[in-house]
């Protein structure tokens, strides 16, 4: 158990939807980065968010979006859900030094029909 | 950019042997190198961190070993268990001289230890 929680575990949208995913970090930790894993592949950087500001992105659209809270939880949301949106969605929590481990929540697994 | 290769893809071995999975880098220009294994359909367990300046890091059964010049990190279990049955993942973020350092991974190697 890292301490990471994200929520819902499953997720089953249509395309065209609109979906929020909810991580909560661990206790300290004020860095939480977002990853996007399909089946198969390793995870995909998708945006860090630093003390409430993102602070890097990586190749994904606009239509994914963020938000890091006051007590450093976070939300990924994403408009428009496309087929290939369909993957296990992770979320990392650590302590904002790049020498530190970064702690891995569950995931949520996100179905797009 | 940095690209993972983590040789190989799958494998398969005995209750008990010692194994090696491998894992290179095309950019040495690293902060640290992080091992993780996920079991199916979970999230990713941290194992170990070698930091750029160490060569080695040990925890339990597992050894890990990194030379950042020629950009190769290993991972050595000891002693297998199907326990250790999992996929292992390794990832080097960059060091890309401001406050971001995404990880990058590759596909992983998919551990079998049958009993």
């Amino acid at each position: 158990e890292t301490g990471v929680t994200q929520s819902p575990t499953h997720l089953i949208k249509t395309r065209g939807q609109q979906v929020t995913l909810r991580c909560s970090s661990q206790s300290g930790h004020n860095t939480v980065s977002w990853y996007q894993q399909a089946l198969g592949q390793g995870p995909q950087f998708i945006f860090q968010y630093y003390r409430e500001e993102e602070n890097g992105r990586g190749n994904f659209p606009p239509r994914f979006s963020g938000l890091q809270f006051p007590n450093y939880s976070s939300e990924l949301n994403v408009n428009a859900l496309e087929l290939d949106d369909s993957a296990l969605y992770l979320c990392a929590s650590s302590l904002g030094l790049p020498e530190e481990t970064q702690y891995f929540g569950p995931g949520t697994r996100l179905l797009v029909l | 950019k940095q690209e993972v290769t983590q040789i190989p893809a799958a494998l398969s071995v005995p209750e008990g042997e010692n194994l090696v999975l491998n894992c290179s880098f095309t950019d040495s220009a690293i902060y640290n190198l992080q091992w993780f294994r996920q079991d199916p359909g979970k999230g990713l367990t941290s194992l170990l961190l070698i930091q750029s300046s160490q060569r080695e890091q040990t925890s339990g059964r597992l050894n890990a070993s990194l030379d950042k010049s020629s950009g190769r990190s290993t991972l050595y279990i000891a002693a297998s268990q199907p326990g250790d049955s999992a996929t292992y993942l390794c990832a080097p973020p960059r060091d890309s001289g401001g406050s971001n350092y995404k990880l990058t991974f590759g596909k992983g190697t998919l551990l079998t230890v049958n009993p």
